[in-house]
């Protein structure tokens, strides 16, 4: 079993919809956890941090933890096209080293 | 904002030889990071360094890779050998302080490296 699963889509979405993507992960280990979002040819922008179970909001974007069943998701209220972007989930234990989902990539019409 | 700046955004090189990968980390950050990513796959952690050594490294991270802060601004990655597999997107990142603390990290834009 991977250690960190998640879907790789794409995904395709009118303008205007709500957006989850989510990981699955089999280390209970993990403590902190996170999305990132990657544009083309950039690196990863930090969107959403998670300290163990529970939800977290910042403005259209909220992430939710569900230590019990190792899932975690982001949902996009109102999404727009800028939204458009690979979307990353990560986490990690008691360390410095991330580990990523192999993205999800988001494609949101106009 | 401030940002993390990396050169080269793209070095192409020959198998076998050796590529220093550059990184400008943010100004007063303390905690610097490699990741990589070959194309079509997961980003995958390097290495992280503090305080002038090497605090944790994966796997990937064998005698043919080695990092460095040679001044107050650098952050470099050398390879000392490249082979084919070496050939992906190498992220800089830093942080003010370690990631287990609920503390963000800045990656730079990435050096697209390819081994020829």
């Amino acid at each position: 079993q991977k250690e960190v699963e998640q879907d790789p889509g794409p995904l395709s979405v009118p303008e205007g919809a709500i957006v989850s993507l989510n990981c699955t992960y089999s280390n209970s280990a993990f403590q902190y956890f996170m999305w990132y979002r990657q544009y083309s040819r950039k690196g990863p922008e930090l969107l959403m941090y998670t300290y163990s179970s529970g939800n977290k909001e910042d403005g259209r974007f909220t992430a939710q933890v569900d230590k019990s069943s190792k899932y975690i998701s982001l949902f996009i209220r109102d999404s727009q096209p800028s939204d458009s972007a690979t979307y990353l989930c990560a986490m990690s234990g008691a360390t410095n080293k991330l580990i990523f989902g192999t993205g999800t990539l988001l494609a949101v019409q106009p | 904002e401030p940002e993390v700046t990396q050169t080269p955004s793209h070095q192409v090189t020959q198998m076998g030889q050796e590529v220093i990968l550059r990184c400008v980390p943010i100004s007063n950050h303390l905690y610097f990071y490699w990741y990589r990513q070959i194309l079509g796959q997961k980003v995958e952690f390097l290495v992280s360094f503090y305080n002038n050594e090497i605090s944790e490294k994966s796997e990937i991270f064998d005698d043919q890779f080695s990092v460095e802060r040679p001044d107050g601004s650098n952050f470099t990655l050398k390879i000392r050998s490249t082979k084919l597999e070496d050939s992906a997107m190498y992220f800089c990142a830093s942080s003010a302080r370690g990631q287990a603390t609920n503390e963000k990290l800045f990656f730079g834009s990435g050096t697209q490296l390819s081994v020829l």
